[in-house]
């Protein structure tokens, strides 16, 4: 079983609605949990960053973490064509060096 | 600005070529990565250093090799005994401590012709 399990898509939705992008996790020893965002051929960029059961939320975007279930979610609201990227959940855990990257999942808001 | 440089932006392998791709921070971070991204398949880490003068091997390690002689510095070679080394590569920093993520430069990618 990996450690992080994310949907490799790809997604594709209109523009306007809500996206939903999700990741499990098996070693609930975790306890930092990122969004990171990226536009083809570039590197990746950090988009939300949580350490805590519950939500957080900036602009459109809300990073959900449940450590009861392993489970994270990003939700994208009013989804723009800007937002087409791949999406990877990166986790941490304590004292740990390396984050552990879902596959990724690519995403096409359709104008 | 601080951030993390990597060079070049395109590179081309020969057949039986080592190659050698740069990445330069300076954020002051003292963990680096080198990552391999291809498609379908997410990252895959080669190697990392978290201090100078030390470097680990990651999942994928190889084919290549590093060095890590300055903080600032983490350069990745990718030999010949790397058999498919088409692919897009990324290096990534982080400070040391603490639950901080990482930052990425733009990245190379490698096409052997």
């Amino acid at each position: 079983q990996k450690e992080v399990e994310q949907d490799p898509g790809p997604l594709s939705v209109p523009e306007g609605a809500i996206v939903s992008l999700n990741c499990t996790y098996s070693n609930s020893a975790f306890q930092y949990f990122m969004w990171y965002r990226q536009y083809s051929r570039k590197g990746p960029e950090l988009l939300m960053y949580t350490y805590s059961s519950g939500n957080k939320e900036d602009g459109r975007f809300t990073a959900q973490v449940d450590k009861s279930s392993k489970y994270i979610s990003l939700f994208i609201r009013d989804s723009q064509p800007s937002d087409s990227a791949t999406y990877l959940c990166a986790i941490l855990g304590q004292g740990a060096q390396k984050l552990v990257f879902g596959q990724g999942t690519r995403l096409t808001i359709n104008p | 600005d601080g951030g993390i440089t990597q060079s070049p932006k395109y590179l081309f392998r020969k057949e039986g070529q080592n190659v050698t791709l740069s990445c330069e921070q300076n954020l002051n971070h003292d963990a680096m990565y080198w990552y391999r991204q291809d498609p379908g398949q997410g990252l895959r880490l080669i190697y990392y250093s978290q201090i100078v003068n030390d470097f680990q091997k990651g999942d994928i390690a190889e084919g290549y090799s590093v060095s890590r002689e300055k903080k600032e510095s983490f350069p990745l070679t990718v030999t010949s005994a790397q058999k498919n080394p088409t692919a897009f590569y990324l290096c990534a920093s982080r400070t040391g401590t603490g639950g901080y993520g990482y930052t990425f430069g733009s990245g190379t990618r490698l096409t052997v012709v």
